[in-house]
């Protein structure tokens, strides 16, 4: 089993249109979480870390459930300009910064 | 303006040549690793450096080398023992804070055999 799971995509949606992106991770010790999004032949930057009580930022909502280990992220009225590679990243180590990088989901927003 | 830079944003490599990544930071931060991702994978690391003079190594690190000897700066050498060294290679640095600190990277540099 990977450490870090992902659905690869792609997810092709029109635009305004609301998607959500799942995740799930092996270590159930794992401390910290992150969404990052990553566009074609770029580095990848990070979108949003992920608190055990829910977080949104505008459009974008990432929820942590630790009992299922289970990660999301949800894009609301998804405009064009969100087509990218969502990575979901997991700290499995506390007080030490390694991060496990999932494989990523495609996204891509149609008119 | 802050930021990690990477350099060059292309390479060439003959074989059984080394060739040298370079990674220079200005943010202060502690700690900085090398990535490296292929087409469709997520990133592998392979070594990450907490302190100065001080390395570890990732999952991939067999045909990489690092050193450390100035904060700021972080240079992964590729040498001729990797024999499939084709792929994106990205730096990262992040402070040291618990864990709980997102990192941050370089643009990357690509990397193809000749």
């Amino acid at each position: 089993r990977k450490e870090v799971e992902q659905d690869p995509g792609p997810f092709n949606v029109p635009e305004g249109a609301t998607v959500a992106f799942n995740c799930t991770y092996s270590n159930s010790a794992s401390q910290s979480f992150f969404w990052y999004r990553q566009d074609c032949r770029k580095e990848p930057k990070l979108l949003m870390s992920v608190y055990s009580s829910g977080n949104e930022d505008g459009r974008f909502t990432a929820q942590l459930n630790r009992a299922s280990q289970y990660i999301s992220l949800l894009i609301r009225d998804s405009k064009l300009s969100d087509s990218a590679t969502y990575l979901c990243v997991v700290n499995p180590f506390e007080g030490y910064n390694k991060l496990i990088f999932g494989a990523g989901t495609r996204l891509a927003v149609h008119p | 303006d802050g930021g990690i830079t990477q350099s060059p944003k292309y390479l060439f490599r003959k074989e059984g040549q080394n060739v040298t990544l370079s990674c220079e930071q200005n943010l202060n931060h502690d700690a900085m690793y090398w990535y490296r991702q292929d087409p469709g994978q997520g990133l592998r690391l392979i070594y990450y450096s907490q302190i100065v003079n001080d390395f570890q190594k990732g999952d991939i690190a067999e045909g990489y080398s690092v050193s450390r000897e100035k904060k700021e700066s972080f240079p992964l050498t590729v040498t001729s023992a990797q024999k499939n060294p084709t792929a994106f290679y990205l730096c990262a640095s992040t402070t040291l804070g618990g864990g709980n600190q997102p990192q941050h990277f370089g643009d990357g540099t690509r990397l193809s055999i000749l």
